[in-house]
């Protein structure tokens, strides 16, 4: 069945250090791809989006790219800061059905010390 | 704020018992979806409604049900609570249903069953 499966934390960083987390995917359609933020005791918000093939998605700093060729979609930022500490989610939804439901991944909890 | 009302905030119940969780998408969206976060399953998709009728079911439990009323509200009714049925509920809504239509999240309603 279609799934996401993204690296496990917890990820702990120094401040302005580089930071990746791993997504990859498993779909029998053409989905759409998405990283969502959820930040303590809060729900969760649409960080970034791709929708077909190469597309890019960048927001607040970050960026993920939609690679079909490696199932891919991996989040990155060149210098995190302690504000980003928060649980990253990627997600799916298949394209072209008639349901909108996301599929998500297990979440990685990101820790920036000062 | 994503325009996603949830309530109650916080439930705590004892095992048997029924609960309702309410859900008030954004004004104009006429898909609501609801979410369960628990620690070991994550995030899954529970059931979608559009306009009024069921449009998509994932891993929802028989004894949960829902449904969405006339002013696009929706409701998530459990019953015999378990233990295990100790989570966070996530609604979401979004203008449409199927290909790509953002979602956005409430805060959620955290449900404790003791």
């Amino acid at each position: 069945g279609d799934s996401v499966t993204q690296m496990e934390g917890p990820v702990t960083l120094s401040e302005e250090a580089f930071l990746t987390i791993n997504c990859t995917y498993t779909a029998t359609g053409y989905p759409s791809l998405f990283w969502y933020v959820q930040y303590p005791g809060e729900g969760l918000q649409l960080l970034l989006k791709a929708t077909k093939a190469d597309d890019k998605g960048s927001n607040k700093g970050f960026e993920a790219t939609y690679r079909k060729e490696t199932t891919s979609f991996h989040l990155e930022k060149g210098s995190v800061q302690v504000s980003d500490s928060a649980v990253y989610f990627c997600a799916l939804i298949l394209v072209g059905g008639s349901q909108g439901n996301l599929i998500f991944g297990k979440g990685t909890k990101l820790s920036v010390k000062p | 704020d994503s325009g996603v009302t949830q309530t109650p905030k916080h439930l705590i119940t004892a095992t048997g018992q029924r609960v309702t969780l309410r859900c008030s998408p954004r004004s104009g969206d006429l898909s609501v979806y609801w979410y369960q976060q628990s620690l070991d399953q994550g995030l899954q998709f529970l059931i979608q409604y559009y306009n009024g009728e069921e449009r998509a079911k994932g891993n929802i439990l028989e004894r949960f049900s829902a449904q969405q009323f006339p002013d696009l509200h929706s409701e998530l009714n459990l019953s015999s609570l378990e233990l295990g049925d100790s989570a966070l509920y996530f609604c979401a809504s979004s203008a449409a249903s199927g290909g790509y239509n953002e979602q956005f999240f409430g805060p959620g309603t955290r449900l404790t069953v003791l």
